[in-house]
């Protein structure tokens, strides 16, 4: 079983559509939870983090996370072309240091 | 406010050979870590840095090595390069361990 699991995709969804972006990790004792944006031939641009259960909220992405059944999640409300790119998710153990263990990423497709 | 820099942009080696990169933390930050990310696949952390010196270290061979200056910029060698070492190599600078990493454009490196 990989550490941190994502759907690879591709995730297609119609501008002005919200797209939901899952992610499963398996280390327990994880506490920090990040998601990053990968464009094509880009480097990873840090969207958002979450440490509590619950929602985040920050523009039109929210940050879900649930430590009870060990998945964090990312919706992106009102998807624009724009946001087509790989989404990565990571998350930080505790007792990992700063350690990011990453999943392989989801690439998400919003057609106009 | 200058970001993550990482200097050069591409690189082409040859078998055998061997190679520094180096990075330019954000300002303010004072802990780099280094990240290699196949395509197609999530990064895979290397080490962390932080008051120069080797903080935590991932599944990397010996042949990866690095350093931190008193100035929080960083290096990573890698010596007797393999094919499979073609990558991108990412370099992230935080606050801190656990405070969230911010990316560099990276260095694309290439194997003959």
């Amino acid at each position: 079983q990989k550490e941190v699991e994502q759907n690879s995709g591709p995730l297609s969804v119609p501008e002005g559509a919200i797209a939901s972006l899952n992610c499963t990790y398996s280390d327990r004792g994880s506490q920090s939870f990040f998601w990053y944006r990968q464009y094509s031939g880009k480097s990873p641009e840090l969207i958002m983090f979450i440490y509590s259960n619950g929602d985040k909220e920050d523009g039109r992405f929210t940050a879900q996370l649930n430590k009870a059944s060990q998945y964090v999640s990312l919706l992106i409300r009102d998807s624009q072309p724009s946001d087509s790119a790989t989404y990565l998710c990571a998350v930080k153990g505790d007792n990992q240091g700063g350690k990011l263990i990453f999943g392989q990423g989801t690439e998400l497709s919003v057609k106009p | 406010d200058a970001g993550v820099t990482q200097s050069p942009t591409h690189l082409i080696k040859t078998r055998g050979q061997q190679v520094t990169l180096r990075c330019s933390p954000k300002s303010g930050h004072d802990t780099v870590s280094w990240y290699q990310q196949a395509l197609g696949q999530g990064p895979q952390f290397i080490f962390q840095y932080y008051e120069e010196e080797e903080r935590q270290r991932g599944n990397f061979p010996d042949r990866f090595s690095g350093h931190q200056f008193p100035n929080y910029s960083s290096e990573l060698n890698v010596n007797a390069l393999l094919l499979g070492d073609s990558a991108l190599y990412l370099c992230a600078s935080s606050l801190g361990a656990t405070q969230a990493q911010h990316f560099g454009d990276g260095t694309r490196l290439s194997i003959l």
